[in-house]
């Protein structure tokens, strides 16, 4: 299995460009997750579903949008570039039952310039 | 709302000795913690969790936590250092209110020959 499957690894973008981050899972999972990861401050949850077709805003959400049309796959968009959003960018994925954790995604580098 | 607090940015321990990553938390009820570790430029690895069981939880790679409720630490220990675990580390803690995980700061171990 695949597990938690992150499209593209690496992306520059310059200010004011948009873009896409694709996260698709093959595990069934009904919760997903967008984190964020900027050094010294640990991840930082940008928005998460709790199932297909919904979607909830986590602790950083502003300049970000999600979708969740499929449950497997969940979608993290940037419509309008900023260099504080260059950053690397985790999705997780995990069971109904909080207690068993994340699987995480290797995770996309995002250079905004 | 829950949090965690690691108590060091940064370790260094040399290899054969232990190690001893510190994490308190804070939580209304008993809480759902865990451990992830992330090796240089790679994804996060669950290393181990507690989940009201037993208070002493082992996880992989020789390393163990203790749950202490009257001290609310959740501290991380391995008897003996390798070179291979040179990491950052992240403590984690359940939140039952957004149905994710909120992460820690971390902690970079850094272990010397």
């Amino acid at each position: 299995n695949a597990g938690v499957t992150q499209t593209p690894k690496f992306r520059v973008l310059k200010t004011g460009q948009s873009m896409t981050l694709l996260c698709a899972q093959d595990m069934n999972h009904e919760y997903m997750y967008w984190y964020r990861q900027d050094p010294g401050m640990g991840l930082r949850l940008i928005h998460y579903s709790v199932g297909e077709g919904t979607t909830a805003k986590g602790e950083v959400p502003d300049g970000y949008n999600v979708s969740r049309l499929k449950k497997q796959n969940f979608l993290l968009g940037l419509e309008s570039a900023a260099p504080s959003q260059t950053s690397v960018y985790f999705c997780a994925s995990r069971p109904t039952g909080l207690s068993y954790g994340y699987t995480f995604g290797s995770g996309t580098r995002l250079t905004v310039v | 709302a829950q949090s965690v607090t690691q108590l060091d940015s940064h370790v260094s321990v040399s290899e054969g000795t232990p190690v001893l990553l510190r994490c308190n938390y804070s939580s209304s009820y008993s809480p759902s913690l865990f451990w992830y570790v992330q090796h240089p430029n790679k994804g996060l690895q669950l290393l181990l969790k507690y989940t009201s069981a037993a208070t002493l939880v082992k996880g992989i790679n020789g390393f163990e936590a203790e749950f202490k409720k009257s001290e609310t630490s959740f501290h991380l220990t391995k008897p003996s250092a390798h070179m291979s675990d040179a990491a950052e580390y992240f403590c984690v803690v359940g939140d039952t209110g957004r149905r994710a995980l909120t992460f820690g700061s971390g902690t970079r171990l850094q272990v010397q020959p």
